[in-house]
């Protein structure tokens, strides 16, 4: 089993409101990822959690933020967000045995969000 | 910094068919993988197929297959017999080997094939 499951689908919100994406997975795996979309583009990675470490990938504005509450569920928290943040936002997950190297990343559908 | 270079935008084939797409990368890394993913209309992103690097041996799964040119940079995918539902944007990319660690995926561009029935 390599599901990745995301919520919710689709979501639209105002500048000034504060919403959150959940990314979940029972693959045991111990790294999850954040990944940005836009339409015709290839995915950008903006956040990797390995062992519930975070790696930021300083491009990245502050009206995201991420928190991983377990091993198998990561959320993106955001706020405050502008009309050129509306893209499909993707979670990803890979196994990371310890000492070893990280396998494959399996991703999730996506949560298609729009900005108004 | 690795890069992923795709250099088709886009490629239209009969049902069928056979074709290959095109990918280069540069990194000064010796240990990766490299990946074929998948995006079809629902914009499902899924695993085609992965190359890791020490191994010779070109990967292989079913209809799919790569040719690996470690020295040269050369990651290509080959589809053979192609179907209907092969009509995606591909992507190539490229992973850094982390020991006990995790890095993120760099995307080519893409390619969008089209299978044409």
């Amino acid at each position: 089993d390599t599901e990745v499951t995301q919520t919710p689908k689709h979501l639209v919100m105002g500048m000034t409101n504060k919403k959150s994406l959940k990314c979940e997975q029972h693959m045991g795996h111990r790294a999850m990822y954040w990944y940005k979309q836009k339409a015709k583009k290839p995915p950008e990675l903006m956040f990797v959690y390995s062992y519930e470490k975070l790696s930021i990938n300083e491009s990245v504005p502050s009206r995201f933020s991420p928190e991983c509450p377990n091993s198998s569920l990561l959320n993106l928290h955001l706020h405050a967000l502008q009309p050129e943040d509306s893209a499909l936002y993707l979670c990803a997950s890979s196994q990371v045995s310890t000492g070893a190297y990280q396998e494959t990343q399996y991703f999730g559908p996506g949560t298609r969000l729009l900005v108004l | 910094a690795q890069t992923v270079t795709q250099s088709q935008p886009e490629m239209s084939v009969q049902e069928a068919e056979t074709v290959t797409l095109s990918c280069t990368y540069d990194t000064s890394e010796s240990n990766y993988y490299l990946f074929w993913y998948k995006q079809p209309p629902s914009r499902q992103m899924i695993l085609v197929i992965r190359q890791e690097a020490y191994k010779q041996q070109n990967a292989t799964e079913n209809r799919f297959s790569v040719n690996f040119q470690k020295a040269a940079k050369s990651f290509s995918l080959k589809i053979s017999d192609s179907q209907l539902g092969d009509t995606a944007m591909y992507f190539c990319a490229f992973m850094m080997l982390i020991g006990g660690g995790a890095d993120g995926l760099t995307f080519g561009k893409g390619t969008h094939l089209i299978i044409q029935p």
